[in-house]
C-alpha cells in the first residue's frame, strides 16, 4: 500500500543553507503538487508538475524556491538560502493521469530554520 | 482571487452527536470539492469529495452536500466517535482550468468528547 512518500520527515537547517525536500508519488500517478502549511493555517498551493514539466508555479515565491519532477526519480522542492519564515510543513500530493482526479497527500516534511 | 471560507474554526460535540462544517467558495467555475481530515503530525487524508453535477454524496457516517447557486458545501458527520477528532479542511478546484491548485479553507478543529 505505497502512498505518497516524502522524505525527510523532519529537516533542520540554519539560515542561509539549502533545503531539499523529496516526494515520490503513488504508483501510477504522474501529477505532483506541492503545498505549504504554516502553523495553525490551511494549506497553500505552491506548484504543480508533471514529468519533466512545470504546469503551474503561481504559488511559489519567485526567488530561492524551485521545483522539478524528472523523468526518473522523485520530485524535488528546493529552497536556497533559507530564512526563518520558511519554517513550515511542506506537503506533496499526487494524482493519476488527468488533472481532474483527486489529490492524495503524503505526511509532509517539517522544515525548521534555526 | 479564489477564496474558500470555512466555519466554524472549532467544534466540540458529544460522542454520538452529529457535526456539521460549512464552506463557501468564491469562484463560480469551481467544479470539484474534496474534504480532508488531518490528524496531528500527518498529512491530509481525503475522506469524501463531490463534483458539481451532484447535489449530495454519502459514505457511511459521512455526507457532503453542495448548493451551486449559493456556492456553499457542507460536511456532515453522524454518530461521531472519538476517533473522528481531527482538523477537517474543505477545498475547491476548477478542473477545466490549466492548474491543479486546490484552494483550501482555514480548517475546523473537531473535538468529540467521549
Amino acid at each position: 500500500n505505497a502512498g505518497v512518500m516524502q522524505n525527510p520527515r523532519h529537516l533542520v537547517r540554519r539560515r542561509g543553507q539549502e533545503a531539499r525536500l523529496r516526494c515520490s508519488p503513488m504508483k501510477g500517478h504522474s501529477h505532483v503538487y506541492w503545498y505549504r502549511q504554516l502553523p495553525e493555517e490551511g494549506l497553500k498551493f505552491m506548484v504543480y508538475l508533471q514529468k519533466e514539466n512545470i504546469i503551474d508555479e503561481s504559488g511559489m515565491p519567485k526567488e530561492r524556491f524551485s521545483a522539478e519532477f524528472p523523468k526518473e526519480g522523485p520530485s524535488i522542492l528546493r529552497i536556497q538560502q533559507v530564512v526563518r519564515g520558511d519554517s513550515a510543513a511542506y506537503f506533496c500530493a499526487s494524482s493519476p493521469q488527468g488533472r481532474d482526479q483527486p489529490q492524495h497527500f503524503g505526511d509532509g516534511t517539517r522544515l525548521s530554520i534555526l | 482571487g479564489e477564496n474558500v471560507e470555512q466555519h466554524p474554526s472549532t467544534l466540540s460535540v458529544q460522542e454520538g452527536d452529529s457535526a456539521v462544517i460549512k464552506c463557501t467558495y468564491s469562484d463560480s467555475a469551481s467544479n470539484y470539492f474534496p474534504w480532508y481530515k488531518q490528524e496531528l503530525g500527518k498529512g491530509p487524508q481525503l475522506i469524501i469529495d463531490i463534483r458539481s453535477n451532484v447535489g449530495e454524496k454519502k459514505d457511511q457516517r459521512i455526507a457532503v452536500t453542495l448548493n451551486k447557486t449559493a456556492k456553499h458545501f457542507s460536511l456532515h458527520i453522524t454518530e461521531t466517535q472519538p476517533e473522528d477528532s481531527a482538523v477537517y479542511f474543505c477545498a475547491a478546484i476548477t478542473f477545466s482550468s490549466n492548474t491543479g491548485k486546490l484552494i483550501f479553507g482555514q480548517g475546523t478543529t473537531l473535538q468529540v468528547k467521549p
